[in-house]
């Protein structure tokens, strides 16, 4: 069965770092790309980052580029999210995406919540 | 402010027709394709239709995509009580090399 798992949330100082991951099951992970989407409390889906098949190619939303930093490992079917230098307004649900036909999103995890907060 | 424009709310009686607007430009819609998303509040959202106009396996044929030129629009026939969600609209834009969401619409039956 097809399924995305994240994992790696939790709540972290203003400045400071965190690391999330997705683990991917029950379909070639080498076939598509993968994004990460997130959604602060309230309001509405923001995109955050893709990394290509391959990992060689990353593209960023303008609010994290330059501090969070998006990889992959083929290996262990797993897509991260390295985070870094966090601002009260990260806070929200993260969560991973698999690429689907026409760019579209078709599979989502069940989202991983970060609050960054003093 | 988001770079494709949505209406924040639409509502409709059980039956009727409601038809959700996305305003993009050139750079996204006019050159990609537009994918919508439905969100039940505390879920994760749910691909409605993609490629502008088809939708995955399991999607009632009361939800469909159109697009022209710069705009986009989905629409649900026959609006039921579960149809009340939170819906988004989605395309790869070539000029900001990302992906741009609308704001989303809240959908009420009423």
């Amino acid at each position: 069965q097809l399924q995305l798992v994240e994992s790696g949330g939790g709540v972290v100082q203003p400045g400071k770092s965190l690391r999330l991951s997705c683990t991917a099951f029950g379909f070639i992970f080498t076939n598509s790309a993968m994004h990460w989407v997130r959604q602060a409390p309230g309001k509405g889906l923001e995109w955050v980052a893709l990394v290509s098949l391959d990992g060689t190619k990353q593209y960023y939303g303008d609010s994290v580029k330059g501090r969070f930093t998006v990889t992959r490992d083929n290996s262990k079917s797993t897509v991260n999210l390295q985070m870094n230098s966090l601002r009260p307004e990260d806070t929200a649900v993260y969560y991973c995406a698999r690429e689907w036909e026409a760019g579209s999103f078709h599979y989502w995890g069940q989202g991983t919540l970060v609050t960054v907060s003093s | 402010q988001s770079v494709l424009t949505q209406p924040p709310s639409v509502s409709g009686t059980p039956g009727q027709r409601v038809i959700i607007s996305c305003s993009g430009s050139y750079s996204n819609i006019g050159t990609n394709t537009v994918n919508w998303y439905q969100q039940v509040p505390g879920r994760a959202p749910k691909l409605l239709v993609y490629g502008y106009h088809q939708r995955p396996s399991g999607v009632p044929d009361r939800f469909s995509g159109s697009n022209s030129a710069t705009s986009a629009s989905l629409a649900i026939s026959g609006l039921q009580s579960e149809d009340e969600a939170d819906y988004y609209c989605a395309a790869w834009d070539g000029s900001l090399n990302a992906v741009v969401f609308g704001g989303g619409t809240k959908v009420t039956v009423l």
